[in-house]
């Protein structure tokens, strides 16, 4: 059973649009949540985090928006950049339970069409 | 070098081979982990080490053995593998109790 699932495995978007990535969550002990990046052949890169004791966190062209009653979160990023072309993941863990356990989602491809 | 590196890039072994995978960090972390990426799926966490202990198995076959001689070396040894342990293996490490891990580029291993 998948705790952490991004029901989207591609998005397309042109150019200096806004992409919005979205995931979901299913145990509520979760409390700390992460993006992360991937390039081919490359590990995956830390993007930006967001604590349950917010529901916004905002880093440049990047933002992470958090709604605990509904158990999902969503990254947008404006505008797109053909950079930004990549498999975005989703990961989340309880603070609370082992500090190491990041729970990962399969991951959404974003391609950025020039 | 800087962040967290891996080696070999790339692997290709038989069934009856016995190889290792090497990561290091750079990045003062005591934490560092083990995780495997097969096609389709999540990453799946194989094995924790904190400050040189390991402090979570997953439930990893014992034909995966890792590792940690020092809190900068993190080694898994591969012994009699399968077909279906062909994935890219990720390390990653981060700070005690850090909800940041810091992955390298991982290895991408074919077992024939």
């Amino acid at each position: 059973d998948q705790q952490v699932k991004q029901n989207s495995p591609s998005l397309s978007v042109q150019e200096g649009r806004i992409s919005i990535l979205n995931c979901d969550y299913t145990n509520s002990m979760f409390d700390y949540f992460l993006w992360y990046k991937k390039y081919p052949a490359e590990g995956p890169t830390f993007l930006i985090s967001i604590s349950s004791i917010k529901d916004k966190n905002e880093d440049g062209r990047f933002t992470v928006f958090l709604n605990k009653s509904a158990k999902h979160l969503s990254l947008h990023i404006v505008p797109s950049q053909p950079g930004d072309s990549a498999v975005y993941f989703c990961a989340a863990y309880d603070s609370g339970g082992s500090n190491y356990k990041l729970t990962f989602g399969k991951g959404t491809l974003l391609t950025v069409n020039p | 070098e800087t962040g967290v590196t891996q080696t070999p890039r790339h692997l290709v072994m038989g069934m009856t081979n016995k190889k290792s995978l090497k990561c290091e960090q750079h990045l003062g972390h005591n934490a560092m982990y083990w995780y495997k990426q097969s096609a389709k799926k999540p990453l799946e966490l194989m094995f924790v080490y904190s400050l040189e202990e390991r402090v979570e198995n997953n439930s990893v076959p014992s034909r995966f053995s890792p590792e940690c001689p020092n809190s900068s070396h993190l080694f898994l040894h591969l012994h009699t593998l399968q077909p279906e342990d062909s994935a890219l293996y990720l390390c990653a490490s981060s700070q005690d109790w850090g909800e940041t891990q810091y992955f390298g580029p991982g290895t991408r291993l074919l077992v024939l």
